[in-house]
């Protein structure tokens, strides 16, 4: 099974920061990943599929990059309700694995 | 509105059966694969399980192969995740999840919880 390794594992950051979460695989995986926040007591909430495909409805400020092994997901000015965790998901093959998430808390 | 919801969870024996029930409404179900993933208690996403639109192609994730079952009915908009012999690490909360093209979930239920314990 493909693993995903997210970096970091947590983050503080303040609003108004641009804030870059890393997603690494273990193996090649093209453009097949996608990006996702979850709040508390919430469902997850896709943000960006096939790697750098920003979904309807989710602000720009949102941007996601890489293929192959390596993807970024970049909030470029992080909003108050941006608090919350973030997992990287693939889609290359089964196993559909997830990152084990990252949390950007409040500084 | 486009929607899924869950039903069918709660709690269970370790050993014990239970099947999870997923109503969508809003779109044309039988055109989209569907999924299972699953959050245990203050941990990661886990993808348990996905069915083509037809139900030609079935997958699982292998902490729950030969224990569980994903099934659709198009008729009736609903999927369904049979999970037999449960363990307690099989506690979580399971969503359903709509996969439009293959590169993603766009639409996730609520959430249904799974509780295995004695």
């Amino acid at each position: 099974a493909i693993q995903l390794t997210q970096s970091p594992s947590s983050l503080s950051a303040s609003v108004g920061d641009r804030v870059t979460i890393t997603c690494r695989a273990s193996q090649g995986i093209s453009s097949a990943l996608a990006w996702y926040q979850q709040k508390p007591g919430k469902a997850p909430k896709l943000l960006i599929y096939d790697a750098s495909s920003l979904e309807s409805g989710v602000p720009s400020r949102f941007s996601g990059s890489g293929s192959g092994t390596d993807f970024t997901l970049t909030i470029s000015s992080l909003q108050p309700e941006d608090f919350a965790t973030y997992y990287c998901q693939q889609f290359n093959n089964y196993p559909q694995t997830f990152g084990q998430g990252t949390k950007v808390e409040i500084k | 509105e486009v929607q899924l919801v869950e039903s069918g969870g709660g709690l269970v024996k370790p050993g014990g059966s239970l099947r999870l029930s997923c109503a969508a409404s809003g779109f044309t179900f039988s055109s989209y694969s569907m999924n299972w993933v699953r959050q245990a208690p203050g941990k990661g996403l886990e993808w348990v399980s996905s069915i083509s639109s037809s139900s030609s192609y079935i997958y699982y994730a292998d902490s729950v192969k030969g224990r569980f079952t994903i099934s659709r009915d198009n008729a009736k908009n609903s999927l369904y995740l049979q999970m037999n012999s449960l363990r307690a690490e099989d506690t979580a909360v399971y969503y359903c999840a709509r996969d439009p093209n293959g590169y993603a979930f766009d639409i996730w239920g609520q959430g249904t919880m799974v509780t295995v314990s004695s």
